[in-house]
């Protein structure tokens, strides 16, 4: 049973504009969530991260959204660039366990110049 | 630095063989995770060490699976009479522990059983 989903497998998204990758999640003892890029033949790379007691938390062009109550985040990219081309999964922890998390299968976001 | 090494890149093997995959973490990292993505997946959690003790093991490590960090530096993965089902990415991660930074993953060993 999947506690992380991500539901869209792909995003197609015009150079410029924002791009918005969404996640759930069902359980609720997560309250650590991570974002990570992956290029083909790289293992993925952490990007950015967002703890319960935050709802947003932004790193230049990145900011992750979350809704507890809905057990729903999302990352969001402005301006999108063509390396930013790449498939996105988020992950969830539960804080007194940073040694094991869960991913969601995958966003491939496809920025067109 | 030269990051998380893992060897071979891939590996095809033949139905009931053994293979051993290796990693080597970032060198002052005494964390070390083993994670499997299958095709359209996200990476699983398998296992991981603190130094060379291994601290928790996931139940897709079934009795054909051992990892092993026998200095608290390299790690191997060892999968015995090899499945179809076991074709998948393995991938290796560290981290100095716990840490809320993620992992710092290697580029993974493809595996494909036929």
């Amino acid at each position: 049973d999947q506690q992380v989903k991500q539901n869209s497998p792909s995003l197609s998204v015009q150079e410029g504009r924002i791009s918005i990758l969404n996640c759930d999640y069902t359980n609720s003892m997560f309250d650590y969530f991570l974002w990570y890029k992956k290029y083909p033949a790289e293992g993925p790379t952490f990007l950015i991260s967002i703890s319960s007691i935050k709802d947003k938390n932004e790193d230049g062009r990145f900011t992750v959204f979350l809704n507890k109550s809905a057990k729903h985040l999302s990352l969001h990219i402005v301006p999108s660039q063509p390396g930013d081309s790449a498939v996105y999964f988020c992950a969830a922890s539960a804080s007194h366990n940073f040694n094991k998390f869960y991913f969601g299968s995958g966003t491939k976001l496809n920025v067109k110049p | 630095d030269t990051g998380v090494s893992q060897d071979p890149r891939h590996k095809i093997t033949k139905r009931g063989q053994n293979v051993t995959f290796r990693c080597d973490p970032i060198s002052e990292h005494n964390r070390l995770y083993w994670y499997r993505q299958t095709l359209g997946q996200g990476p699983e959690f398998l296992t991981y060490f603190q130094n060379e003790a291994q601290l928790e093991k996931s139940r897709l490590l079934s009795d054909r699976f051992s990892a092993e960090r026998p200095k608290g530096s390299f790690s191997t993965l060892e999968i015995q009479r090899t499945e179809q089902g076991d074709s998948a990415m393995y991938l290796c991660a560290s981290s100095l522990a716990p840490t809320e930074d993620g992992y710092t993953f290697g580029s993974g060993t493809r595996l494909t059983v036929v």
